[in-house]
């Protein structure tokens, strides 16, 4: 069975940082792409960033270009998200998710995990 | 503001058929094929249709999409009270570079 397991999600000042981790089982996780997508309070999903089966290739939204790092660990079946420089805009429920081969789609998703960046 | 545009609500009795709009432009749905997520209360999204019209394995054949041009609809015919939930449209969009969603529609089962 696929799961995908989100965790790391925490109460942080502006300006602070954060680590969410998404631990992958039951599926060849070097074999897919994965992204981040979050969720704002009351708000619709957003796109956050993406990465390739090997790593190699990042995608990152304008939003958070130059302050998220998507990485991943073929080794361990993670995912991983760095959030540095967090805003109040940040406050989001964060989810992982699996890209089905070839299509932007993403057929797996993980429980969400929530950040919450606020003085 | 998203890109893909959906209307915010929509309403319709059990057994009806509804049908959900995602407009979009030339660097998006006019470029690449369409998703549809249903997103119930307090989960994650659900991935309903890909490559504007095919289900994964489990979706019943209730749901269909389709797309014509810069926009896609989602159909959900013999509505059920568990379709009640959010619908979004995704592309992915060449001028972010990035995946885009649609605001969503929340859909109440009268």
């Amino acid at each position: 069975e696929v799961q995908l397991l989100d965790s790391g999600g925490d109460l942080k000042h502006p300006g602070g940082s954060l680590r969410l981790s998404c631990e992958a089982s039951g599926f060849t996780f070097s074999s897919y792409a994965m992204i981040w997508v979050r969720q704002a309070p009351g708000e619709g999903l957003e796109w956050v960033s993406g990465i390739s089966e090997s790593g190699t290739s990042t995608y990152y939204a304008n939003s958070v270009k130059g302050r998220f790092t998507i990485s991943r660990d073929n080794y361990k079946n993670t995912l991983s998200l760095q959030l540095n420089s967090l805003r109040s805009e940040d406050t989001a429920v964060y989810y992982c998710a699996r890209r089905v081969p070839t299509y932007w789609a993403f057929d797996y998703w993980g429980q969400g995990t929530l950040v919450t960046v606020s003085s | 503001q998203s890109v893909l545009t959906q209307p915010p609500s929509a309403s319709a009795t059990p057994g009806q058929r509804v049908t959900f709009s995602c407009s979009g432009g030339s660097s998006n749905i006019g470029s690449y094929s369409v998703t549809w997520y249903q997103q119930l209360p307090r989960t994650a999204p659900k991935l309903l249709i890909y490559n504007s019209n095919q289900r994964p394995s489990g979706v019943p054949d209730r749901f269909s999409g389709s797309k014509s041009g810069t926009s896609a609809s989602l159909a959900i015919s013999g509505l059920q009270s568990e379709d009640e939930a959010d619908y979004y449209c995704a592309a992915w969009d060449d001028r972010v570079n990035g995946v885009i969603f649609g605001g969503g529609t929340k859909l109440t089962v009268l």
